[in-house]
């Protein structure tokens, strides 16, 4: 059975204190790793595709990495607006497995 | 705005009771997939539909069922709910039949009493 698993459940920043979001995948057959942010009572947002190891992907403050067990979402001097649920989902054989995800608070 | 929308916003209604859920995909998606997500379970998938035609099922109970139509659209059909399915029901869709990047709609709160 496909698995992802997210850590930290929760973490908690100050405005511009960078860290990193961990993604722990066992999935048959991966064709692809993604991340995607979610707002509290809306759907999720997708942000980056990852296909294979090395492969790195940048939008503004955020970069997320891949490695053959892993994904990292590296945040860098994150700031308020930030703050939102991150998902990790692996697609395997037949369809995504999602993370429960890390929820990320950024204080002014 | 993902360009997908769902229907209801809330819903409210007993145990026992029917329901049913709409979703309108992207326009020029194929692809139109259901998650239920629970504070306890993240979200979960329940079945994707592909240009009209059941593709994937994963953790969807026997009392829920879904169609795609014609015009890709489609509906999740929620029956003899019970309080534990209470939860937000999202739709999304994708151009292609591979999990791929998906759009989220808002979802749909559903509320069982």
């Amino acid at each position: 059975e496909d698995q992802v698993t997210q850590s930290p459940e929760a973490l908690r920043l100050q405005e511009g204190e960078s860290s990193s979001l961990n993604c722990s995948y066992t999935v048959s057959g991966l064709r692809g790793l993604f991340w995607y942010r979610q707002d509290p009572g809306k759907g999720p947002e997708f942000l980056f595709t990852l296909y294979s190891a090395g492969e790195e992907k940048e939008k503004e403050r955020l970069k997320a990495t891949l490695t053959k067990k892993e994904s990292f979402l590296h945040i860098t001097a994150p700031k308020p607006e930030d703050s939102a649920t991150y998902l990790c989902a692996g697609e395997g054989y037949s369809t995504l497995t999602f993370g429960k995800g890390t929820m990320l608070l950024v204080s002014p | 705005d993902s360009g997908v929308t769902q229907t209801p916003k809330h819903l409210i209604t007993a145990t026992g009771q029917r329901v049913t859920l709409r979703c309108s995909p992207r326009s020029g998606d194929l692809s139109v997939y259901w998650y239920q997500q629970s504070l306890d379970q993240g979200l979960q998938f329940l079945i994707q539909y592909y240009n009209g035609e059941e593709r994937a099922k994963g953790n969807i109970l026997e009392r829920f069922s879904a169609q795609q139509f014609p015009d890709l659209h489609s509906e999740l059909n929620l029956s003899s709910l019970e309080l534990g399915d209470s939860a937000l029901y999202f739709c999304a869709s994708s151009i292609s039949g591979t999990g791929g990047e998906q759009y989220f709609g808002p979802g749909t709160r559903l509320t069982v009493t």
